[in-house]
């Protein structure tokens, strides 16, 4: 079975540059997870699609972020502009389903560093 | 919302010694509750689970006790391999489907 896919792994940009990460989740998982992931921190959501539909957003900057699962397969993030603090690990996680005993699975992460 | 502690790290053992990483949790409901691995150069993978209390979950000689009346997952491993160095994160899960992460706890087992 083919785990979870990300491009691209590294990304360097100025800030202010705009940049875009793609995810593609393990065949039939219904949810999908876009977190971010600081030098030293734990992964923290920025967003959560069941399906096509948004689950919860509410700690995505959506001034500079945005997020979209058009077909309820893959997902695309998006930054624009970038800013210093963006620089991160993005990683995506998808799981069968949202319930309370989902194991998520992660891709290996796209790390961004804005200059 | 929901939030993790862990025990700050990093953790430096030799090998075959004994480990603790203490991880509490506050959770909306009834959460699921996990531990991940990040090996080096590697993504986050599923250690072991448990989804009611005193359940234990255990997975390549760790374990982990679901302890309710304390909100505690302490993950533990009676003799540890350089193999096991790595990243540790403890993750309750909701029934919305929502996974909260810790900051971590790096791991060195030395020789």
């Amino acid at each position: 079975e083919a785990g979870v896919a990300q491009s691209p792994r590294y990304k360097i940009i100025e800030k202010r540059q705009s940049v875009a990460f793609w995810c593609n989740p393990i065949s039939g998982h219904a949810t999908l997870y876009w977190y971010q992931q600081i030098l030293g921190q734990g992964p923290k959501l920025l967003i959560q699609f069941q399906n096509n539909g948004v689950v919860d957003d509410s700690q995505l900057p959506k001034d500079r972020f945005s997020a979209e699962r058009l077909k309820g397969v893959d997902s695309t993030l998006k930054i624009q502009p970038a800013k210093l603090e963006d620089s991160a690990v993005y990683l995506c996680a998808s799981s069968w389903q949202g319930g309370g005993t989902g194991e998520l699975f992660f891709g290996e992460g796209s790390r961004l560093t804005v200059l | 919302g929901n939030s993790v502690t862990q025990m700050e790290g990093p953790v430096t053992l030799s090998e075959e010694a004994f480990l603790t990483i203490n991880c509490t949790y506050t959770a909306t409901g009834y959460p699921s509750l996990f531990w991940y691995v990040q090996y080096p150069g590697e993504g986050l993978q599923l250690l072991l689970k448990a989804t009611k209390a005193d359940d234990k979950g255990s997975n390549k000689g760790f374990e982990a006790t679901y302890r309710k009346e304390t909100t505690s997952f302490h993950l533990e491993k009676g003799s540890v391999q350089v193999s096991d160095s790595a990243v540790y994160f403890c993750a309750p899960h909701t029934n919305a489907g929502k996974s909260t992460f810790g900051d971590g706890t790096t791991l060195t087992v030395k020789p």
